[in-house]
């Protein structure tokens, strides 16, 4: 199974800030990798496919990217409905895996 | 409007048997897969396995091979997962997510409300 390594785990941020969570695949996975928010009593929502890419209607203060294995996802700008927890998950190969989540919340 | 929406909350003895429905509404049924993700309390998400409604083909995540099957119902657009012999460790939240494919892109697009599935004696 490809292991999906997600840091931090945990982030203390405030408002206005900009913050960076990091998943690092055990295999090449090309840029099959999409980024969820989850809040709390919430089902996840999808933010960025394919590595890179906005989802629709999701704003453009969220951002992905790709180098090598290593991947990243950007809030520019922290907004109060940003703190939640943000999961990683590859779609290269089955079984398709999620990283452990990283919890966003507020400084 | 896309919507999957799921059946209510179950609790159930170790041993037992669940059987979650995920109704499907607002597109074509058959055009798109459907994928159970499953959530123990505080954890992170773990895929489960996926059922493609054209045919009923499915594929089940080696971990739960034996003891999870999936199905649908065509004539009312739902599916269902049904989780043998479960154990305490298998109290969670389990979710049903559409699979979006658009050339070689694949990504949970809309999720169901998620199931609490308690198994305690």
């Amino acid at each position: 199974d490809i292991q999906m390594t997600q840091s931090p785990s945990s982030l203390s941020a405030s408002v206005g800030d900009r913050v960076t969570i990091t998943c690092q695949a055990s295999h090449d996975i090309k840029d099959y990798l999409n980024w969820y928010q989850q809040t709390p009593g919430q089902a996840p929502k999808l933010l960025i496919f394919d590595a890179s890419n906005l989802e629709t209607g999701v704003p453009s203060r969220f951002s992905g990217g790709a180098s090598g294995t290593d991947f990243t996802f950007t809030i520019t700008g922290l907004q109060p409905e940003d703190f939640a927890t943000y999961f990683c998950q590859q779609y290269y190969d089955l079984p398709y895996t999620f990283g452990q989540g990283t919890k966003l919340d507020i400084k | 409007q896309v919507l999957l929406v799921q059946s209510g909350a179950e609790v159930k003895k170790p041993g037992a048997s669940v059987k979650v429905s995920c109704q499907t509404s607002g597109y074509t049924f058959n055009d798109y897969y459907v994928h159970w993700v499953r959530q123990a309390p505080g954890q992170g998400l773990e895929w489960m396995g996926w059922i493609n409604p054209y045919n009923g083909g499915t594929n089940y995540a080696q971990k739960f091979h034996g003891r999870v099957t999936m199905t649908t119902d065509t004539s009312i657009s739902t599916v269902y997962m049904e989780l043998n012999s479960l154990r305490s460790d298998d109290t969670a939240i389990f979710y049903c997510a559409r699979m979006r494919i658009v050339a070689a892109s694949y990504s949970f697009d809309i999720w169901g409300q998620g199931t609490v599935v308690t198994v305690s004696s």
